[in-house]
């Protein structure tokens, strides 16, 4: 069955402190996306990242950061210098399928509160 | 360019009634998906539109039904009303949609059902 673990369910960090995001996922397809979305107070999700399965190259977006690990089957979430704009809920997606049929499997969330 | 909208923002409705809900994806996008938001049940997909058709639908009863109209706006219906619908309903648009499609959400509507 497929599932997303974000068992960190809040965070807070003050201003400038690095943060890791955990995601679990479990699957039994060898072709499958995650995913990351950043959910700020205004309600709508905003995309971050998307990688597939073939790809555990580490990805860097400035202050963000992504290590993908299939041995551990976890897709974890890095901000470095955390900002207070950066408080949002985060959550990690799972996709199986071809392009297609397909659906999205979404953790629970994790909140992020970073304080001034 | 515009966002995605959805209308209305906010709903109250009672058990039993039934709800429309709309939106407007950004222009050029064909494909708009639904998802609901609880806090119990978390962030759950409900159904994807692409050219009027439904390409693929979530977990969820009959109750839930959707449509989409030549313009790709889409409008997503709930039936008989229940407590548990009690949620924000968060609607994306894409271009063609699809895993390598990046989705676009809009604001969400607020159902609270009494």
């Amino acid at each position: 069955a497929q599932k997303v673990t974000q068992a960190q369910t809040e965070i807070s960090v003050v201003e400038k402190e690095d943060v890791t995001l955990d995601c679990v996922y479990e699957t039994r397809d060898t072709t499958y996306y995650l995913f990351w979305y950043k959910q700020p107070p205004s309600g709508e999700l905003v995309f971050l990242i998307r990688r597939n399965s073939f790809d555990e190259q580490n990805e860097i977006s400035g202050r963000y950061s992504w290590n993908f690990q299939k041995s551990t089957s976890s897709f974890n979430f890095t901000i470095t210098a955390s900002q207070v704009v950066d408080s949002a809920v985060y959550f990690c997606a799972l996709s199986e399928g071809t392009s297609g049929t397909y659906k999205y499997i979404f953790g629970t969330g994790t909140r992020l509160k970073v304080l001034a | 360019k515009a966002g995605v909208t959805q209308t209305p923002r906010y709903l109250i409705k009672t058990r039993g009634q039934q709800v429309t809900l709309s939106c407007s994806p950004i222009s050029g996008h064909r494909s708009v998906s639904w998802y609901q938001q609880t806090p119990g049940q978390g962030l759950q997909f409900l159904f994807e539109y692409f050219s009027e058709t439904q390409r693929n639908k979530g977990n969820f009863p009959g109750r839930f039904s959707g449509r989409q109209f030549s313009n790709s706006r889409s409008e997503m219906n709930v039936s008989t009303l229940e407590l548990g619908d009690s949620a924000l309903y968060l609607c994306a648009s894409s271009l063609v949609g699809g895993i390598l499609d990046t989705q676009y959400f809009g604001p969400g509507t607020r159902l609270t059902v009494l």
